[in-house]
């Protein structure tokens, strides 16, 4: 039983190019939640999506950065024109149901992208 | 202020010690607390969750919720070199969406 996926693992980009990170969650799992965690800080929320909507988006910083989860597919966080500050590990977790806050997530290993 | 402050350490053991992890808190809305252990390179996965003050076990784990205090604790007994990773506390709101972490203490058990 494959848990969440998320590829690539490594990614690096030079500023002013975009990066799209993908994740398919767990099999069975229909909410997504992306993370990023910068050097020295915790996870820092940023979005949660059920299949086809976005239904938090509140952490996500307003430009460059969005997010979706297709009927079909991964889901995918995108950057566009990255900065340097954009270095950061992006996780992304899911679960079966609406229980993001009350019951277990489950974390993919991340993608961790580097700008230079 | 940050929602949630947890020592970052790096704390450093030797095998067999009683190991103590602290967060404490300031959102009074926050209902639902974990701690997720953290290897090096990995994802986090949930080690504890409770909702309720008091002490919650589970074999070597011990998870203790303040809510009066606003401080929640883990306590890892007979503590194994495996045991080495980060600890992230984390907690949420019955209503939200989101959870909050602490910035995660980094431990190490020396054998």
């Amino acid at each position: 039983n494959a848990g969440v996926m998320q590829n690539p693992r490594h990614l690096v980009r030079r500023r002013g190019q975009e990066a799209r990170l993908r994740c398919s969650p767990m099999k069975g799992h229909s909410h997504v939640y992306w993370y990023r965690q910068l050097p020295e800080e915790g996870l820092k929320f940023m979005v949660y999506l059920q299949k086809e909507n976005i239904i938090d988006e509140s952490g996500m910083p307003k430009e460059r950065f969005s997010a979706e989860f297709p009927k079909e597919g991964p889901s995918i966080l995108r950057i566009q024109q990255v900065v340097r500050g954009d270095s950061a590990a992006y996780f992304c977790a899911s679960s079966p149901d609406a229980t993001g806050v009350t019951g277990e997530l489950f974390f993919g290993e991340g993608s961790r992208l580097t700008v230079l | 202020q940050k929602e949630v402050e947890q020592d970052p350490g790096p704390l450093s053991v030797p095998e067999g010690a009683i190991v103590s992890l602290n967060c404490t808190y300031s959102n009074s809305a926050f209902q639902y607390f974990m701690w997720y252990r953290q290897y090096s390179r990995k994802g986090p996965e949930l080690l504890m969750y409770t909702y309720s003050s008091g002490n919650k076990e589970d074999g070597r784990f011990t998870a203790q919720v303040d809510k009066s205090s606003k401080y929640i604790s883990l306590f890892i007994r007979d503590s194994q070199p495996s045991d080495s990773a980060t600890y992230l506390c984390a907690m949420g709101e019955t209503s939200g969406s989101r959870l909050t972490f602490g910035e995660g203490t980094q431990l190490t058990v020396n054998p």
